[in-house]
């Protein structure tokens, strides 16, 4: 079944202990990313990645890491989590947007993150 | 810059109602692609459709209709006959066509059919 899966689903944790949320996918996407959904906003894009090594800044950048050394893994990074990053987080993956098929991004189940 | 607007925040509608979602969106790019998702209380996303800059044929699928035109910026989306099914959280999304593909969504509208 294509999918595209998050670890933890839940986490509640304390300001400054790093913290990793995995993300991964099987269907041979190129691109990736990563949002955070909080009420009024909708979704901001925090990081995205074109392919393996390849990654760039979404508009809310600050705070997080990525990296992307294959292409099916994306993890998400909180080096010193602090409560302003208390949201609902969304990995998703896509084929390149340019290419002549349908292109949605395929979306994770979303993590709870709780920073106290 | 790039922005996604949709100004209704949210919808009351009874069933059978027709509801219509705006979108409105504000790029320089010469090619982009616009998206709309739905959020259904059980929180996942799902993907409702996909319209490229270059194309601005309007789409049918059901009850969905979109109506997408350019010389206003707006992509907007129409349900005909709602349905209780339908309460949900709606999102417009703007993808670039350059610099990485960089995706903008709008702050969502929710729907409420009432029974």
């Amino acid at each position: 079944e294509a999918q595209v899966t998050q670890n933890p689903r839940y986490l509640i944790t304390v300001t400054g202990k790093k913290l990793t949320v995995t993300c991964s996918q099987n269907m041979n996407h190129e691109y990736m990313s990563w949002y955070r959904q909080d009420p009024g906003l909708g979704l901001r894009q925090i990081y995205y990645s074109m392919n393996v090594e390849v990654t760039d800044k979404g508009d809310v950048p600050e705070g997080y890491k990525v990296s992307r050394k294959e292409k099916r893994n994306f993890p998400l990074i909180l080096e010193s989590p602090s409560p302003n990053q208390t949201s609902l987080y969304f990995c998703a993956s896509s084929s390149r947007v340019d290419q002549p098929y349908r292109n949605e991004q395929f979306f994770g189940p979303g993590t709870r993150l709780t920073v106290l | 810059a790039q922005k996604v607007t949709q100004a209704q925040t949210e919808i009351s509608v009874v069933e059978k109602e027709d509801v219509t979602l705006d979108c409105v969106y504000e790029t320089r790019d010469t090619t982009y692609y616009l998206f709309w998702y739905k959020q259904p209380p059980s929180g996942e996303l799902v993907f409702l459709i996909r319209r490229n800059s270059f194309d601005e044929q309007n789409e049918i699928s059901g009850r969905y209709s979109w109506n997408f035109q350019k010389s206003t910026s707006s992509f907007n989306f129409t349900i005909t006959a709602s349905q209780v099914v339908d309460s949900a959280v709606y999102f417009c999304a703007l993808t670039r066509n350059t610099g990485g593909f960089k995706t903008i969504f709008g702050a969502g509208t929710r729907l409420f059919v009432k029974a």
